[in-house]
């Protein structure tokens, strides 16, 4: 099946600065989404982006399909963006999501 | 609209019980799907329902049963818990299989004593 890779696993970070988390996958993808999970545990749908670039508000995406990775961007980070960003991939045939590890986000006053 | 709904939040069962974990979504969406999340990690797929009537196995499905009850519903049952089952189960739900956006429920949190 699909490998996916997340990179930092952990990422500590002032309240308004900027950063990137990078999702390495192994295969060709027609699905990729980013997701956060707050404090409480819950799922966020952030975005669904298998290519392109995407923009909501502060956080932005892209997919580069062909060489196989996608980013996050987050920026002027607030301490309510804390929490683990996944990433998850479809692709070819597989009929399921594979979820990375995820990076966790601590965003400090 | 709710969007996925999960019951119960919390529950704690002694080895050898049973349980069933109930999902509802009010989308009108085809597909539908259980995940496992063990601590530090991603989730896992379970067991997923394409559409009303089919269901499919997933990455880790042993141990478990799902009913997909009609398009709205989808349980998950545990027929004799073990240890290892102790997990924070979510539903989801997209409109199309794996090719849309999935939609999760806030989680039922189950530990096995």
């Amino acid at each position: 099946g699909i490998q996916v890779e997340q990179s930092p696993p952990d990422l500590i970070l002032q309240e308004g600065a900027n950063s990137t988390l990078r999702c390495n996958f192994s295969d060709s993808v027609n699905n990729l989404q980013w997701f956060h999970q707050n404090p409480w545990g819950q799922l966020i749908n952030l975005f669904y982006i298998p290519s392109g670039t995407k923009q909501n508000g502060r956080l932005s995406a892209t997919t580069v399909a062909t060489e196989r990775y996608s980013l996050l961007y987050i920026s002027s980070s607030q301490t309510t963006d804390s929490g683990v960003y996944f990433c998850a991939v479809g692709g070819g045939s597989a009929r399921q999501l594979t979820f990375g590890s995820g990076t966790q986000l601590t965003v400090l006053p | 609209n709710a969007g996925v709904t999960q019951t119960p939040k919390f529950q704690v069962l002694k080895t050898g019980q049973s349980m069933t974990l109930q999902c509802a979504q009010d989308m009108n969406h085809n597909s539908m799907y259980w995940y496992r999340q063990d601590p530090g990690m991603g989730l896992r797929l379970i067991y997923y329902s394409a559409s009303e009537g089919t269901t499919d196995k997933g990455e880790v499905p042993n141990g478990y049963n799902v009913s997909r009850l009609n398009k709205r519903e989808f349980s998950l049952r545990l027929e004799s818990a073990a240890p290892s089952q102790t997990s924070v189960y979510f539903c989801a739900s997209s409109e199309m299989l794996v090719v849309d956006t999935q939609y999760f429920g806030p989680g039922t949190r189950l530990t096995v004593l």
